[in-house]
């Protein structure tokens, strides 16, 4: 079964400085991944994705995530936050495995991001 | 565009009662997955319809049920309910073709609570 796992419950950061957040999959093959993103008060919404070729995506707001296939992870990161960046941030897999795999995500448990100004 | 809908927003329910939550998703989307969310096993998929059909289901007992009409509007339910069945339901559509199957657009949730 594929699992995800996300290093950081809780990051506190200052506005200007860079993040990183870690995510690791357990699974033994192809895998599509993403980066989703919980604003206070607001829907789950994605912020990037990655399916195939280049290993580093480029999503929404100035995040970039890198694939790295040796070590199973799919790091978010962005190297100036501002404190409007404050939100849970939800790593996610699917296999790349058609009919199994449809609709169904497996998500990390989400790292809150606490920006202060 | 309008996003996804999800009715009731908040519910209240009691041991033993059923629960039906509706969605209504993206124009133009036919795939509508249903994922619980608890602050213990975090967001857990439940099901995903695509054309009336359920494409694919998750580890949940069979009191979890849903369905999806011609318009692809969603309905779940849960029969039989537990005090661990109090959760956040959240709804998402696609446009249900792979790989964008996982490129889910999420509603606002229905929060359900079992006394």
């Amino acid at each position: 079964a594929q699992s995800v796992s996300q290093h950081n419950h809780h990051v506190i950061l200052s506005e200007a400085a860079s993040l990183e957040l870690g995510c690791n999959y357990s699974y033994g093959g192809t895998v599509n991944l993403f980066w989703y993103v919980q604003y206070p008060g607001q829907h789950l919404q994605l912020l990037l994705k990655y399916f195939s070729g280049d290993p580093l995506v480029k999503g929404i707001k100035g995040f970039e995530a890198e694939f790295i296939k040796s070590k199973f992870s799919f790091n978010l990161r962005k190297p100036s936050v501002q404190w409007s960046d404050t939100a849970e941030y939800f790593c996610a897999v699917t296999s790349n495995a058609g009919g199994t795999s449809y609709g169904k995500l497996t998500f990390g448990q989400g790292t809150i991001l606490t920006v202060h100004p | 565009k309008a996003g996804v809908t999800q009715t009731p927003r908040y519910l209240i329910k009691t041991r033993g009662q059923q629960v039906t939550l509706s969605c209504s998703p993206i124009s133009g989307h036919r795939s509508v997955s249903w994922y619980q969310q608890t602050p213990g096993q975090g967001l857990q998929f439940l099901f995903e319809y695509f054309s009336e059909t359920q494409r694919n289901k998750g580890n949940f007992p069979g009191r979890f049920s849903g369905r999806q009409f011609s318009n692809s509007r969603s309905e779940m339910n849960v029969s039989t309910l537990e005090l661990g069945d109090s959760a956040l339901y959240l709804c998402a559509s696609s446009l249900g073709g792979w790989p964008q199957s996982g490129e889910l657009f999420f509603g606002e949730g229905s929060r359900l609570t079992v006394l």
